[in-house]
């Protein structure tokens, strides 16, 4: 069975801060690969699909890229309204998740 | 507007039974992948089982056996009814409309989640 991990696990940024999150999957997965925004008491929302296209209504600050066995979730400018976990997933698979918190 | 909403949550008693119920609007439930996911309380998530349009049907190895999901079209409405819950049972549960996007199977649509928990 595939694995997802991600890392880090935390991280503690800033308003204004690059952040990338990293997804590797224990084998190859070409491009099946969407991230996920979760806030707190909320429902994940889906941010990317097919590793790197962005889900309609998904501010531009936030990409993806990769293929095969590592991802990568980059946020270019946070916002403080990104303060949340955010998951991988492929098929019926997802990361253990990384939690972005305020430093 | 497109939407799902979950109901059928509660407090129950291991062994016992509770059947969840997500309603749709705005799509068609048997046109579309639905999932049921969860989330253990400052956990993960965790998929559950799946009904393709089709009718076929697939469980993670954690609850095949004692759940069962399901659907009315009629009512476009998805279902999972849980049996034999156990505490590692105790969750929000979310049901998801799965689309293929790109080569992908991506989880576009959410309700808001319903709560089990299975206590003595």
């Amino acid at each position: 069975d595939i694995q997802l991990t991600q890392s880090p696990s935390f991280l503690s940024a800033s308003v204004g801060d690059r952040v990338t999150i990293t997804c590797r999957a224990s084998q190859g997965i070409s491009s099946y690969l969407a991230w996920y925004q979760q806030k707190p008491g909320k429902a994940p929302k889906l941010l990317i699909y097919a590793a790197s296209t962005l889900q309609s209504g998904v501010p531009s600050r936030f990409s993806g890229s990769g293929s095969g066995t590592e991802f990568t979730l980059t946020i270019s400018s946070l916002q403080p309204e990104d303060f949340a976990t955010y998951y991988c997933q492929q098929l019926n698979i997802f990361g253990p998740g990384t939690k972005v918190d305020i430093k | 507007e497109v939407q799902l909403v979950e109901t059928g949550g509660g407090l129950i008693q291991p062994g016992g039974s509770l059947r969840l119920s997500c309603a749709a609007s705005g799509f068609t439930v048997s046109s579309n992948y639905m999932s049921w996911v969860r989330q253990a309380p400052g956990k993960g998530l965790e998929w559950v089982s799946v009904i393709y349009s089709g009718g076929s049907t697939y469980y993670a190895d954690s609850v095949k056996g004692r759940f069962t999901i399901s659907r009315d079209n009629s009512k476009n409405t998805l279902y999972l009814q849980m049996n034999s819950l156990r505490a590692e049972d105790t969750a929000v549960y979310y049901c998801a409309r799965g689309v293929i996007a790109g080569p992908t199977l991506a989880f576009d649509i959410w309700g808001q989640g319903t709560m089990v928990t299975v206590s003595s």
